[in-house]
């Protein structure tokens, strides 16, 4: 099956910083998702994302599907953006989503 | 419209027992899927079903679980004879094709299991 690959694991940031966070995969892909769990659990859509690029707010993203990668951009980040980032690919056609390892995110005031 | 809807939010079972977790999609998706997430880890897929069918199965344990997505009702996930190894999230998801927001799929806030 597809593989997910994100990094890094762990990040520490200062308020206030930016950071990116990277998804690979390793198969052609017609569903890309960003997701935000909070330290409650809940999983937050942020993007859908096949290909292109999206802004929301302080979040951007950014999937080039040709090279396989999506990229998560996080500016000026906040207290409450921590937590763990997963991104979630479904192949074409076929829609079994495979979610990747997670990049756990503190960010500390 | 509400959301994809998970019911009972936390359920605690003694060993031997048997959990019965629920989850009723959005309105109007037709297509639902269910993934575990044990403490620290990632969400794992379990299985994908449409009304009446089971897609894919392939992430379910061979043995004691089994799910459901009736014509009409909610999707229940089935554990039997639960064991301390099965304490973990259970989560949800939904999706229709051909929305204005493509394939995007959303999920329930989680059932959370805690075997005793």
């Amino acid at each position: 099956g597809i593989q997910v690959e994100q990094s890094p694991p762990d990040l520490i940031l200062q308020e206030g910083a930016n950071s990116t966070l990277r998804c690979n995969f390793s198969d052609s892909v017609n569903n890309l998702q960003w997701f935000h769990q909070n330290p409650w659990g809940q999983l937050i859509n942020l993007f859908y994302i096949p290909s292109g690029t999206k802004q929301n707010g302080r979040l951007s993203a950014t999937t080039v599907a040709t090279e396989r990668y999506s990229l998560l951009y996080i500016s000026s980040s906040q207290t409450t953006d921590s937590g763990v980032y997963f991104c979630a690919v479904a192949p074409g056609g076929y829609q079994k989503v495979t979610f990747g390892t997670g990049t756990k995110l503190q960010v500390i005031p | 419209n509400a959301g994809v809807m998970q019911n009972p939010r936390h359920l605690v079972r003694r060993r031997g027992q048997e959990a019965r977790l629920r989850c009723s999609p959005m309105k109007g998706h037709s297509h639902v899927y269910w993934y575990r997430q044990l403490p620290e880890e990632g969400l794992k897929f379990m299985v994908y079903l449409q009304k009446e069918n089971i897609i894919d199965e392939s992430g379910m344990p061979k043995e004691r679980f089994s799910a459901e997505f009736p014509k009409e009702g909610p999707s229940i996930l089935r554990i039997q004879q639960v064991v301390r190894g099965d304490s973990a999230a259970y989560f949800c998801a939904s999706y229709r094709t051909g929305s204005n927001s493509g394939n995007t799929i959303y999920f329930g806030e989680g059932s959370w299991l805690t075997v005793v």
